[in-house]
């Protein structure tokens, strides 16, 4: 699976968009960008996943590029309980031993 | 429904001990995991399951043993608890019944070996 790069931190006011970048240059056609993001010590907790398509839901939109070699996450007002640390993670299909988390990106909203 | 329920929360063993960590899913999936995540880093993969009877070893297998009865019930057994051992472990499960799958996670079993 292709490894993913992320900021190590990133800070953001209350009520501005959140653009959380991610790279994975090595993705290759049938790997998945997924986002998980875990809030203090609690279980991750799953966000948005795409393919090609940039993608929306209630939590976040998903924006990959072209040549789908990096990926951002936007919440589009964040808020203080957005702060957490944010984990872009591409696998394929079926992969099921090798969902890997790397460290992600500490995410800090501030009033 | 509950969704992935993990127990205990906390728990102290000392060198040597064995425990068991409980990890019950109620939305019927058939994919489950273990993970473990050390202070400041991302989660490795321990063990998973694709069903009933079946289990495979991850990232980080050595010390732990896995079992899956059930399709609800899959535990993580530590059989010689060592202090590298010492670390939050998380239980997930998913459906994946297409071609992309998300993970719903426990809430964590935060466990010391002194």
């Amino acid at each position: 699976d292709a490894k993913t790069t992320q900021p190590t931190s990133m800070d953001c006011a209350e009520g501005r968009a959140a653009n959380l970048p991610c790279n994975h240059s090595t993705i290759s056609g049938n790997e998945y960008v997924y986002w998980y993001r875990q809030i203090h010590s609690q279980g991750p907790q799953y966000i948005i996943h795409g393919l090609k398509n940039n993608e929306t839901n209630e939590m976040a939109s998903l924006i990959i590029t072209e040549d789908r070699k990096s990926s951002t996450l936007i919440l589009p007002h964040a808020t203080l309980r957005d702060t957490a640390v944010y984990y872009c993670i591409v696998r394929g299909p079926y992969n099921t031993d090798k969902l890997i988390f790397g460290t992600g990106t500490r995410l800090q909203v501030f009033p | 429904n509950a969704g992935v329920t993990q127990t205990p929360k906390f728990r102290i063993l000392k060198i040597g001990q064995s425990m068991t960590l409980q990890c019950t899913q109620d939305m019927n999936h058939n994919y489950m995991y273990w993970y473990r995540q050390d202070p400041g880093m991302g989660l490795k993969l321990i063990y998973y399951s694709v069903g009933a009877g079946i289990t495979d070893k991850g990232e980080v297998p050595n010390g732990y043993n896995v079992s899956r009865s059930t399709t609800e019930d899959f535990p993580l057994r530590l059989e010689l608890a060592a202090p590298s051992q010492t670390s939050v472990y998380f239980c997930a499960s998913s459906s994946a019944t297409g071609q992309s799958e998300k993970l719903f996670f426990g809430s964590g079993t935060q466990l010391s070996v002194l």
